[in-house]
């Protein structure tokens, strides 16, 4: 079965440089959710989309945006990079916001600052 | 919002049942409860989920207390592979957009 897509798997880049990652839900699923996990630490919620309105936020820096486009596929933009900001960042999808259903995870997107 | 408490970690030895506790005093009455888990380097994985009554698939049981103040996931025969950071996670009903809200879960590790 299809699952959740990342890409890049791997990014390295500088400070103050812009990053993007990519997001391909799950076919149908219309509901999307980024995640960044530094180093030893838990997964912090940092934004959602359902039907291609934000649904949620969390944690994002201003640095950050997101969006999630009419194929329902969501982009997580960073600008300014910080050496704090390398971190694993995943993404999930769902069908629709109710608590009953699963969300899925991608294998995440490394990003390394330099 | 609803938490949930879990032990740091957890021993098994393979080939034996492995039983997570999970307490979640404040939660509400539309609040289900996930279980996912995650190895290292890895996306976390979706376990198991319920709302009130037990539920089995092929990864594992969860048998939830009739208050619904704490659930335990039940691995019926550990294998190596099971050892990974076990989250139990309320995930409420259309509010919070839904979101999973990852607190400190249990590292569970398997000796072979």
């Amino acid at each position: 079965a299809a699952g959740v897509i990342q890409s890049p798997r791997h990014l390295i880049k500088e400070k103050r440089e812009t990053a993007t990652l990519k997001c391909y839900p799950i076919p149908r699923h219309d509901t999307v959710y980024w995640y960044q996990q530094g180093p030893g630490q838990d997964p912090q919620f940092l934004i959602s989309f359902y039907e291609k309105m934000q649904s949620d936020k969390g944690s994002i820096p201003d640095r950050f945006s997101a969006q999630q486009f009419s194929d329902y596929h969501s982009e997580l933009n960073m600008s300014s990079l910080e050496l704090g900001d390398s971190a694993l960042y995943f993404c999930a999808s769902s069908l629709g916001l109710h608590g009953g259903n699963t969300i899925y995870f991608g294998e995440g997107s490394w990003l390394t600052v330099v | 919002d609803a938490k949930t408490t879990q032990p740091n970690s957890m021993e098994s030895n393979e080939e034996e049942p492995v039983h997570l506790p999970c307490n979640h005093s404040t939660i509400s009455g539309t609040d289900y409860i996930h279980w996912y888990r995650q190895l290292p380097s890895q996306g976390p994985e979706y376990v198991i989920h319920g709302l009130t009554s037990n539920v089995n698939n092929r990864m594992a049981s969860l048998a939830i207390a009739e208050d619904r103040k704490s659930s335990t996931l039940i691995l019926h025969r550990a294998t190596l592979r099971d050892a990974a950071v076990y989250y139990c996670i309320l995930r409420m009903v259309y509010n919070q957009g839904g979101k999973l809200i990852f607190g400190q879960g249990t590292e569970l590790s398997v000796k072979p």
